[in-house]
């Protein structure tokens, strides 16, 4: 079955940076696209951004462009997001997140169970 | 970019049914959405993916008392025979133009 496992959240001090993986097993990874997406405490989801199957597409959202990059490795069935920059704002628990589609259309269709990234001084 | 409109809040009585809402912006009536499930301490879960023709295509394991329909710019998720392990957030998504949206969700209690 599917199954997206995160890491790599914890605290951190705002300005500094922190590297999240999500571990993809259960499916031909290099066939989907993949997506981050964040919940803030007590806020509702949000898109962080997505990679096309291949990584040759990236995009991002508005509060996050110029900060954070999104990659992936086909040959580890594995997906990263380098979040560098990191401001209070960016509390949230970080959910991979599978696209139905190899590009950036299509429905999530797949989550995992989320890491939280916390920002505090 | 297209915005999505949840109401915050809704609740039903334990087997009784339940209608949730999800309206897209001006102009977009013929957008896909996507319906989600998020419970505390669980992966959220993908519900059902829903036309604007009213068709749907669930997920995994989804049981048969969650179905969908379409109205216009309006996309519904309906529960029937409410349980207890429906109490849930609902969210609802859909994407264009390389970015994507998801509603304000709305908070479902069983009474």
């Amino acid at each position: 079955q599917v199954q997206l496992v995160e890491s790599g959240g914890g605290g951190v001090q705002p300005g500094r940076s922190l590297r999240l993986s999500c571990a993809a097993s259960g499916f031909t990874f290099g066939s989907f696209g993949m997506h981050w997406v964040r919940q803030a405490p007590g806020k509702g989801l949000e898109w962080v951004a997505v990679i096309w199957y291949d990584g040759s597409n990236k995009y991002y959202a508005d509060s996050v462009k110029g900060r954070f990059t999104i990659s992936r490795d086909n040959s580890k069935n594995t997906l990263s997001l380098q979040m560098n920059s990191l401001r209070v704002e960016d509390t949230a628990v970080y959910y991979c997140a599978r696209s139905a589609l190899g590009g950036s259309y299509g429905e999530v269709d797949y989550w995992g169970q989320g890491t939280l990234v916390t920002v505090s001084s | 970019q297209p915005v999505l409109t949840q109401s915050s809040s809704a609740s039903a009585s334990l087997g009784s049914s339940v209608k949730l809402t999800c309206t897209l912006s001006s102009g977009l009536s013929n957008y896909i959405i996507a319906w989600h499930q998020l419970q505390p301490g669980k992966a959220p879960r993908f519900l059902m993916k829903l036309e604007g023709s009213g068709s749907y295509n669930k997920g995994s394991g989804v049981p048969d008392r969650f179905s969908g329909s379409s109205s216009g710019a309006d996309r519904y998720l309906t529960i029937s025979n409410l349980q207890s392990e429906d109490e849930a957030d609902y969210y609802c998504e859909t994407w264009d133009s390389n970015t994507r949206v998801f509603g304000g969700g709305t908070k479902l209690t069983v009474l």
